[in-house]
């Protein structure tokens, strides 16, 4: 199995721009997750989606975020318009059970100028 | 508040010797605590999970330890090796409940 797989890998965008982030989950799990990853606020949850439906957006920032899951082999988090506060290491994570062990994906660093 | 705080902070052994990062939470209701292992530029990788009832695993040169009553954990690592320097993380899951409380991490770096 080839694991969480994201892309890109590396994001650099204008502040303004939007910006569409991609996951692919391992196949069989049933729940993804979105986490944001910065120095100062660690990982943080951003959305979580189980059997494609989001149950939890509680943690997307503000309206400028926004996540789908149109299958269950693939989801996006889109940002429009992009701020510079924006720029963090974007992780996907997919499991079989919402409580279950997260598999990771390798991230996304996107850098907002 | 749902709490996950580590210690230390960063940390430099020499290769060889072994380290013990520790962990202390105030996540009730408890469901399990998990260390994950992460290295630069990657992703999280899970190391062990433990319920209420586990109080040791271990996971290679890896050994965590549980103390429900009073809610710590330390993660054990013994005969460190260079490829041991990440990022280690406390995350602990409140029952029935799918949202994982992180630490903020402990940067360890084995120098040769």
């Amino acid at each position: 199995d080839a694991g969480v797989i994201q892309s890109p890998r590396h994001e650099v965008t204008e502040m303004g721009q939007e910006v569409t982030l991609r996951c692919k989950p391992i196949s069989g799990h049933n729940s993804l997750f979105w986490y944001r990853q910065t120095m100062m606020r660690g990982l943080e949850l951003l959305i979580y989606f189980n059997n494609n439906v989001p149950i939890d957006d509680s943690g997307m920032p503000e309206d400028r975020f926004s996540a789908k899951m149109p299958n269950a082999s693939f989801s996006t988090l889109k940002i429009q318009p992009s701020e510079p506060r924006d720029s963090a290491v974007y992780f996907c994570a997919s499991t079989s059970g919402g409580r279950n062990e997260q598999f990771f994906g390798p991230g996304t660093r996107l850098t907002v100028l | 508040k749902n709490q996950v705080e580590q210690s230390p902070q960063s940390l430099i052994i020499l290769e060889g010797k072994n380290c013990t990062l520790q962990c202390n939470y105030t996540v009730s209701p408890f469901s399990n605590l998990r260390w994950y292992k992460q290295d630069t530029g990657r992703g999280p990788v899970s190391l062990t999970i433990m319920t209420f009832s586990e109080n040791t695993k271990s996971n290679g040169r890896y050994t965590a330890t549980l103390d429900a009553d009073t809610k710590q954990s330390s993660l054990h690592i013994t005969a460190s090796q260079l490829s041991d320097s990440a990022s280690y993380i406390c995350v602990v899951s409140a029952d029935s409940n799918y949202q994982l409380i992180w630490g903020a991490g402990t940067k360890l770096i084995i120098k040769p």
